[in-house]
């Protein structure tokens, strides 16, 4: 099983700044079979980032993923209100598929 | 526009078993894979398994001898029984729409949840 390490657990930021954050995997996720969720609050993931940094549709262009082996980013470029939530990313590639424990990005 | 609908028992004591289903409407049924994901109250994402529309399931080893997920093609839904339930499979549960393969190639990741199901276990 591939476990996925996220950090930091909770990242404090201004609307304005810039996000990273981190996932790394305990093995190399197969053919960068990596996505990234958004969740608020008593709602359902959401999903911004496949195949490592493919946007899924609708998505502003000021969410973008890298990576590839074991070390995938999520970089928000300038973080509007309405970004901060808990993100997940979250390997496909391999059964069983497995998330990460989240990052909680709150506002500073 | 794809929409995910479950329902199911939402309040069980423990042993019994849970019984969840998932209607889905719009977009295709048969070329997806159809998942069922639970979260804790205020912890992360636990995958339970999946099946396509053909039968073929996968499910994480971790549940796997309480866990069975059929599929009703006729109605566009899926279901989820766990059996032997204790206080530890309290959580939300969600049906999502899962991977959609071309010549075994993954093209997109579940993208489409359903609303969510809170399951608590309590004697």
């Amino acid at each position: 099983e591939s476990v996925l390490t996220q950090s930091p657990g909770t990242l404090s930021l201004s609307p304005g700044e810039r996000a990273t954050l981190s996932c790394r995997a305990s093995q190399s996720v197969t053919s960068r079979y990596l996505a990234w969720y958004q969740q608020k609050s008593g709602q359902a993931p959401r999903l911004l980032i496949h195949g490592a940094s493919n946007r899924a549709t609708g998505i502003p262009d000021r969410f973008s993923g890298s990576g590839s082996g074991t070390d995938f980013t999520l970089t928000i470029s300038r973080l509007e209100p309405e970004d901060f939530a808990v993100y997940y990313c979250h390997q496909y590639g391999s059964s069983p598929y497995t998330f990460g424990q989240g990052t909680e990005l709150e506002i500073k | 526009q794809v929409q995910l609908q479950q329902w199911g028992a939402g309040l069980l004591k423990p042993s019994e078993t849970l019984s969840l289903t998932c209607a889905v409407y719009g977009g295709s049924f048969s070329g997806y894979y159809w998942n069922w994901i639970r979260q804790p109250p205020g912890k992360g994402l636990e995958w339970i398994g999946e099946m396509n529309h053909s039968g073929s399931a996968n499910y994480n080893p971790s549940l796997k001898s309480r866990v069975t997920i059929s599929i009703d093609t006729s109605k566009n839904q899926f279901s989820l029984k766990l059996s032997s339930v204790t206080a530890a499979d309290t959580a939300v549960y969600y049906c999502a729409r899962g991977k959609w393969m071309v010549r075994g190639v993954i093209i997109s990741p579940i993208d489409y949840w359903g609303q969510g199901t809170l399951v608590t276990v309590s004697s």
